[in-house]
């Protein structure tokens, strides 16, 4: 089956500093990798859109010069959390368009600002 | 019309029998529609999909129905088991590729055993 990891699986930093959140599809070719975000016993929110080779789209309400996301290569976009406040603590999960526009998720990250 | 309505909220079965939880959207240009099953910490696991040209899959002990009339799309789990015990969410999405998925809010099941 399609494989999808995220890295790191967790993270804790300082108010201030950045955070990188890596989003790799292991056995299969991705276009189009999605990036969302999920609060405690909530359903997940759809951060933004992640095209290969073209910039992102991203939902009304979230800032793009804070939640940085690149997506470089067919199996790799990287999500990255500016100047990182607690109420950007969270849980990330990316998924990737694969077969037969089936999604598949990664196993999220976990950010902690302190 | 972006909105997949899920119920219920939660849901407590004992074991052996049957999980239900179902879903309805209004946007009549939905035709993909997966159920994802998400254990604490983890990310969401494709469990089944259908498309609207038919009513019915299976696919073990999980079976979705779907009633493209309605409008409404549900998920049986047969003999549900200790371990079945999870978050479950519907979602529906234009089956396009780049297209994302809408999701319900999400069930929380429990089997006691």
């Amino acid at each position: 089956g399609a494989v999808v990891s995220q890295h790191p699986s967790r993270v804790i930093c300082k108010s201030g500093t950045s955070v990188k959140i890596e989003c790799r599809s292991l056995d299969f070719q991705a276009t189009t990798m999605f990036w969302y975000r999920q609060f405690p016993k909530q359903s997940l929110m759809l951060m933004a859109t992640s095209n290969e080779g073209s910039k992102a789209t991203y939902e009304q309400g979230v800032e793009k010069d804070k939640f940085l996301i690149n997506h470089a290569s067919l199996t790799l976009s990287t999500l990255t959390v500016t100047s990182a406040h607690p109420e950007d603590s969270s849980f990330y999960i990316c998924s990737a368009d694969g077969y037969s526009h089936e999604q598949f998720f990664g196993p999220g990250t976990r950010l902690t600002v302190l | 019309q972006q909105q997949v309505k899920q119920s219920p909220q939660s849901l407590i079965v004992q074991k052996g029998g049957i999980s239900i939880i179902n879903c309805a959207y209004e946007n009549t240009a939905f035709d993909y529609f997966p159920w994802y099953q998400q254990f604490p910490g983890k990310g969401p696991a494709l469990l089944i999909a259908i498309r609207p040209d038919v009513s019915e899959k299976k696919e073990g002990r999980f079976t979705i129905s779907f009633n493209k009339s309605a409008k409404q799309f549900s998920l049986h789990i047969m003999d549900s088991q200790p371990g079945d015990s999870a978050t479950y969410f519907c979602a529906a999405s234009v089956g396009q590729a780049g297209t994302a998925l809408i999701f319900g809010k999400g069930t929380t099941l429990s089997v006691s055993s």
